[in-house]
């Protein structure tokens, strides 16, 4: 069974950084294409951005709206994919998801981040 | 980018009844790559379709999807009570990755 399992959110002051993680089990993570999904309160949804798995790159591609103050990157020995989020402003509040496929094809649970003074 | 429009927002049906979403985009969509997912509250999506017409291991043959190019449809032949939700499309073929605004299937 695929498990995403996603941690790490929690309050920060607008202009903080914060760094989520997603531990992946069930498929072989190396082969996965992981996406970072995020839903602000009562909205739809957007993606952020995604990273490719090795044997694919391992490129990133992000938004426009958080191109240059998001990271996002991968251990494959760990099974887990990082999401590094800097200069945070209080509009990305949101409850964010971990992917995996080029059409995510599952999801985690998700993580809230609240951004506020 | 690739904008892509849902319609209608809001969808009023009973139980038994079908079920017709639509979702344009604004550009073509790079081989057909679009999917859909179903948002129930207080838990995540779950995709449904996947290249415009697959349906992803699971998903009852109730929902179908069809189209191509930048117009898409997803039917719900016969709508269950467990379908009512918010269903989204994306297209996943050209970076960045775009997500329609949603319809909610809501009961009459």
């Amino acid at each position: 069974e695929v498990q995403l399992v996603e941690s790490g959110g929690g309050l920060v002051k607008p202009g903080g950084s914060l760094r989520l993680s997603c531990a992946g089990s069930g498929f072989t993570f190396s082969n996965g294409w992981m996406n970072w999904v995020r839903q602000a309160p009562g909205k739809g949804l957007e993606w952020v951005g995604r990273i490719k798995s090795k044997p694919d790159g391992g490129t990133t591609d992000y938004a426009a709206s958080v191109k240059g103050r998001f990271t996002i990157s991968r251990d494959d020995s760990k099974n887990t994919v990082w999401l590094q989020m800097n200069s945070l402003k209080t509009e990305e509040t949101a409850m964010y998801y971990c992917t995996v496929g080029a059409m995510s094809d599952y999801w985690g649970q998700g993580t809230l981040v609240t951004v506020s003074p | 980018e690739i904008v892509l429009t849902q319609s209608p927002d809001t969808l009023s049906l009973s139980p038994g009844e079908r079920a017709t979403l639509s979702c344009r985009a604004s550009q073509s969509v790079s081989n057909n790559y679009l999917g859909w997912y179903q948002q129930k509250p207080g838990q995540a999506p779950r995709l449904l379709i996947y290249g415009a017409s697959t349906r992803a291991t699971g998903i009852p043959d109730r929902f179908s999807g069809s189209g191509s190019g930048t117009d898409f449809t997803l039917t719900i032949s016969r709508l269950e009570p467990e379908d009512f939700a918010v269903y989204y499309c994306q297209q996943y073929g050209t970076s960045p990755l775009t997500f329609g605004g949603g319809t909610k299937v809501e009961i009459k």
